[in-house]
């Protein structure tokens, strides 16, 4: 079985851009989730989805960042406007539902 | 303030020696879980143990609830135990939502 799939592994982009991170989730997981890791302030959770519903969508994180799930093996991230901020690493989990979380290998974004 | 706290940020020892990771948390706790992370890669998770120890070959979690703290213990490092290890907080008791992350404890093993 694939595990968590998230393309592309590497983006840079220049400040304002739009970027769009992609996501597919294990096959047959309901949840899904968006989290951001840096070195300050380690995993912050973005977005939360469960069967394709959205139950958590980052607080703070909600002005710049919109994800998506248009279907059950498919996600998106978008970040508008990109600033340098929120360079880091963007990392895409899904779970069962049970305890496990099974995580993406991230896209690192740098914004200059 | 942070809800989940973890010790020391980082750590180097000898191949061979044993590690003790801590993690310690200012909320009540439903489920506790461990992971761990290589440079550059994903996380993967190592233990969800929200109370009592819990065995995997050569790493042990133990998990006591009313002292709202975590270990993991690493026996006999190798250098490829090298990464960073993060607990994370559960608020529910089933599912992985709404996990709180602690920053982590880089682990150094030299050979």
């Amino acid at each position: 079985d694939a595990g968590v799939t998230q393309t592309p592994r590497h983006e840079v982009a220049e400040k304002g851009q739009t970027i769009i991170l992609k996501c597919e989730p294990v096959s047959g997981h309901n949840d899904l989730f968006w989290y951001r890791q840096t070195k300050i302030q380690g995993l912050e959770l973005l977005s939360y989805f469960r069967s394709k519903s959205l139950m958590e969508d980052g607080g703070a994180f909600k002005d710049r960042f919109k994800a998506e799930m248009l279907n059950s093996s498919f996600s998106t991230l978008k970040i508008q406007p990109t600033e340098p901020k929120d360079s880091a690493v963007y990392l895409c989990a899904s779970s069962s539902g049970q305890n496990t979380l099974y995580f993406g290998a991230g896209t690192r974004l740098s914004v200059l | 303030g942070q809800q989940v706290q973890q010790s020391p940020a980082s750590l180097v020892l000898q191949e061979g020696e044993n590690a003790e990771l801590q993690c310690n948390f200012s909320t009540s706790l439903n489920s506790m879980q461990w992971f761990y992370q290589r440079p550059g890669g994903s996380l993967v998770s190592l233990f969800y143990n929200p109370s009592g120890t819990k065995h995997s070959g050569r790493l042990t979690s133990t998990t006591v609830i009313k002292e709202r703290r975590s270990s993991l213990h690493i026996s006999s490092s190798q250098t490829t135990d090298s990464g960073t290890y993060l607990c994370a907080l559960g608020l529910n008791t089933e599912g992985a939502d709404r996990l709180t992350f602690g920053k982590g404890t880089q682990l150094i093993i030299q050979p």
